[in-house]
């Protein structure tokens, strides 16, 4: 168990492009979880996969955000068209039957736009 | 809408001393609440899950407790070190997803 690993930790882009972040979650979990943080905020949830289906996404996530879990193991969350209001942390959890409802996050992925 | 509380003033303590931080919820019936601890530019690490139907978990030098009828959970660190110093999350959840507070700071003078 190598824990939530995240790529890249830290990403700074011009307005306008379009950026990927990439998660691999915990082997045997089969739930996963983006959230995006900002500072002195708690972690706002973004979207939700069980295995490579996507159950829920937040109404407050822009159609400039899309996320994939292809056949249900890592998972990439991508930003089009950056904006400086997604400057942000961008987490990913996973979670699965042991773990019940407790999630465990990775280390983060730092957006900035610039 | 539901509505998640936590002070969000830093709370200082000297070592050695019970450190007490609070969550409280409007407009949600958790099934569950979870505690974590942030450190700077890191993700959040779990510390504690208590469900509904408990009053009070501990794990060491931590115990959470968990009112239904206040709506409130208590987050408790006794003999609290320097290496306490943190934000503290809580999240409260129905299903999978659980939602987040903005979080405590908790600075633990020497």
């Amino acid at each position: 168990d190598t824990g939530v690993s995240q790529n890249p930790r830290h990403k700074i882009t011009k307005r306008g492009q379009n950026v990927t972040f990439r998660c691999d979650p915990i082997s045997e979990h089969n739930r996963l979880y983006w959230y995006r943080q900002t500072l002195g905020q708690g972690p706002e949830f973004l979207t939700y996969f069980q295995n490579e289906a996507q159950l829920e996404k937040s109404r407050l996530l822009s159609d400039r955000f899309s996320a994939e879990r292809p056949k249900g193991s890592f998972s990439t969350l991508e930003i089009q068209r950056t904006e400086q209001g997604d400057s942000a942390m961008y987490l990913c959890a996973s979670s699965g039957r042991v773990a019940g409802n407790t999630i465990y996050f990775g280390e983060g992925s730092w957006l900035t736009v610039v | 809408s539901q509505k998640i509380e936590q002070n969000s003033e830093a709370l200082n303590i000297q070592e050695g001393k019970t450190a007490t931080l609070t969550c409280n919820y409007t407009n949600y019936s958790p099934a569950y609440l979870q505690w974590y601890r942030q450190d700077p530019g890191r993700g959040p690490v779990f510390l504690l899950l208590i469900r509904e139907n408990e009053k009070e978990k501990r794990k060491e030098r931590l115990k959470v407790t968990f009112d239904t009828t206040l709506k409130q959970s208590l987050f408790h660190i006794t003999a609290s070190q320097p290496a306490d110093s943190a934000t503290y999350l809580c999240a409260l959840g129905g299903s999978y997803i659980p939602t987040f507070g903005r979080g405590t700071s908790l600075i633990v003078h020497p």
